[in-house]
């Protein structure tokens, strides 16, 4: 059965570190979304593609967070630098529709600690 | 502000009985509707779906109902198992496949 792919599982970084993480979607996914989850909250939209192309970045802090999609594949998400409030899960999700609404497909999940 | 509420933090129901779990929303403009299941330290999986054209949706224990007027839905799990212990997460998506997230409701199952 097809997954969303992330790496790593769980990073441990010091504060004031550049921290990156991987996702690669379901195969064929058009629309890639990058999820921020505090305990006890939902998850909390960061950026979201269409393609390669950047749909919905208004919640992503860009001062110090970055996301790319170069190919309109795999996918990058950049904290540079790290506050111990970045503390999180930060979640991959992956739909197949262009303009039609569909289930997303989450992977594992990358758990930040920042220190 | 909150587009997507979940008011009860925590359930807790019997084994066999019915759990109901409840979301409202805001924005008039969401068309589908959508529950996933997380346990902790993995990502969320999708459980159900629902579009605004519908009022109900059924796959197995798990049946979804929506009110458009109330801007309301509602997953229906019969009989709850232990196994269904877990975080519930109610979402909404607009056009362009936006999807937002309610916190959470906490499911405990007592065998």
């Amino acid at each position: 059965e097809a997954e969303v792919a992330q790496s790593p599982r769980y990073k441990i970084t010091e504060k004031s570190q550049a921290v990156a993480f991987w996702c690669d979607p379901i195969s064929g996914h058009a629309t890639l979304y990058w999820y921020r989850q505090i305990l006890g909250q939902g998850p909390e939209l960061l950026v979201q593609f269409q393609d390669e192309s950047v749909v919905d970045d208004s919640q992503l802090p860009k001062d110090r967070f970055s996301a790319e999609r170069l190919k309109g594949v795999d996918s990058t998400l950049k904290i540079q630098p790290a506050e111990l409030g970045d503390s999180a899960m930060y979640l991959c999700a992956s739909s197949s529709t262009r303009g039609v609404n569909t289930e997303a497909f989450f992977g594992q999940g990358t758990r930040l600690t920042v220190v | 502000d909150q587009q997507v509420k979940q008011n009860s933090p925590s359930l807790s129901v019997q084994e066999g009985r019915i759990s109901i779990l409840n979301c409202d929303y805001t924005n008039s403009m969401f068309d589908y509707f959508l529950w996933y299941k997380k346990y902790p330290a993995e990502g969320p999986t999708f459980l159900i779906s629902i579009s605004s054209i519908k009022d109900k949706n059924e796959d197995g224990r798990f049946t979804v109902f929506l009110n458009k007027s109330a801007k309301h839905l509602s997953l229906h799990i019969v009989p709850s198992q232990p196994g269904d212990s877990a975080v519930y997460f109610c979402a909404a998506m607009s056009y362009g496949n936006k999807l937002v997230f309610g916190a959470g409701t906490i499911l405990r199952v007592k065998s």
